[in-house]
């Protein structure tokens, strides 16, 4: 069965501080893992798309890498404009119809 | 562009009533989809699209019932409402996928809070 997990569940960090955050994953094949970013009370939103192991992408403070079991989406130097939870989806090839999420990292980043 | 709009953004329900969510959306998406986001339990997929006459279940599709007319709208109805379904409701639309289904960059609306009493 498809599984997305997520790690920690809640983080906190000073302004500044770099730190990662993990989604580890079951799928028998995988067609891509997504990251999104949602901030309360709000819809979530697209960050990336991964495809295969190896591939990293990046954007502002911060980058998504990918291996063949998880997914981290590493903060650098954050801000308190980056403070949202951040949730992790995979597809799998045969259900192309369907996003699986995990319950995703609430991350609180202060001044 | 609105991109995905809904409507209601609160609404109480007693248990037994009925209603329908409204979904819409402006980017000429093929796939749309209903989620409930639950605390510790992350976005479960109630029933999607992949084009105007066609939907079909997700994870968690009873009690739930869907058409799609148009490519724009896509409303979901409670057809006896239960306090089990109180949540939060979000439509999300994409382009479809090169092997169909929808290409995993889901736009989202803004959410429905739906309280059953």
């Amino acid at each position: 069965e498809d599984q997305v997990t997520q790690s920690p569940e809640a983080l906190r960090l000073q302004e500044g501080e770099s730190s990662s955050l993990n989604c580890s994953y079951t799928v028998s094949g995988l067609r891509g893992l997504f990251w999104y970013r949602q901030d309360p009370g709000k819809g979530p939103e697209f960050l990336f798309t991964l495809y295969s192991a190896g591939e990293e992408k990046e954007k502002e403070r911060l980058k998504a890498t990918l291996t063949k079991k998880e997914s981290f989406l590493h903060i650098t130097a954050p801000k308190p404009e980056d403070s949202a939870t951040y949730l992790c989806a995979v597809q799998d090839r045969g259900r192309a119809d369907k996003l699986i999420f995990g319950t995703g990292t609430r991350l609180q980043v202060f001044p | 562009n609105a991109g995905v709009t809904q409507t209601p953004k609160f609404q109480v329900l007693k248990t037994g009533q009925s209603m329908t969510l409204q979904c819409a959306q402006d980017m000429n998406h093929e796939y749309m989809s209903w989620y409930r986001q639950d605390p510790g339990m992350g976005l479960r997929l109630i029933h999607y699209s992949v084009g105007a006459g066609i939907t079909d279940q997700g994870e968690v599709p009873n009690g739930y019932n869907v058409s799609r007319s148009t490519t724009e709208d896509f409303p979901l109805r409670l057809l006896s409402a239960a306090p089990s379904q109180t949540s939060v409701y979000f439509c999300a639309s994409s382009f479809s996928g090169t092997s169909g289904g929808n290409t995993g960059e889901l736009f989202f609306g803004e959410g429905s809070r739906l309280t059953v009493l």
